[in-house]
């Protein structure tokens, strides 16, 4: 089947805007969604974006929503050694209710 | 404070044995799944169940299975260990209602070498 894609790495100095981009694979996903990992821990939401939107803005982190083109991006303004996790798009799996099917994952490498 | 934990973070075992791993929430929610996370194929749903004794199949679920006896545990069992099972598994839970916002709650993993 389909798969969510994701860039698998990204390196930014702080202080810079990092850009984690996606694309999913069902147009008629209601909700995407960004998870964050930090290492050795499980996945924390970061934040949402309901499909009848184009952009949600949320602190640093700016969501935005490409439906033509089934495109989700996530924007980390001022990003900080902090932010240096794995980043996971996901999408409400066709096949199940409750399920989420997630991309493989960007690593966000933030040097100071 | 209401979590969800795994056990053991952390187990060897041999092929062809049975290993169980645990996940126990207290947040009382219907929904619970079970992840395994690998480089390159990121995460892969293997079962999830929506409440008690209602238990589903995902994208890889050979080799492994799971009961849901009550709602606070869904024990993962990989009936036989095999290499390719070496992975770190993630429960995780989220309420009935989730798939609005989609928060599934995750536990902190568990990894499993299999030798």
């Amino acid at each position: 089947g389909e798969d969510v894609e994701q860039s698998l790495f990204l390196s930014v100095r702080e202080g810079d805007s990092s850009v984690i981009n996606c694309t999913y694979t069902d147009s008629s996903s209601t909700y995407l969604y960004w998870y964050k990992q930090e290492p050795g821990a499980g996945l924390q939401l970061l934040t949402y974006i309901f499909s009848n939107m184009d952009m949600k803005q949320d602190q640093r982190l700016t969501v935005l929503l490409n439906k033509k083109d089934k495109h989700l991006s996530l924007r980390i303004a001022d990003t900080q050694t902090g932010d240096s996790a794995i980043y996971f798009c996901a999408e409400v799996a066709p096949s199940g209710y409750s399920t989420l099917t997630f991309g493989k994952g960007t690593m966000l490498l933030v040097s100071p | 404070d209401a979590e969800i934990t795994q056990s053991p973070r952390h187990k060897i075992t041999e092929t062809g044995r049975q290993v169980t791993l645990a996940c126990h929430q207290t947040w009382n929610h219907n929904n619970m799944f079970w992840y395994r996370q690998d480089l390159g194929h990121g995460l892969r749903l293997i079962h999830y169940s929506y409440g008690v004794q209602d238990t589903n199949k995902g994208e890889v679920s050979d080799g492994y299975s799971v009961s849901r006896s009550n709602t606070e545990d869904l024990p993962l069992t990989l009936e036989s260990a095999a290499s390719s099972q070496t992975s770190v598994y993630f429960c995780a839970s989220s309420e009935s209602s989730g798939f609005l916002t989609g928060e599934l709650f995750f536990g902190e993993g568990s990894r499993l070498t299999v030798l």
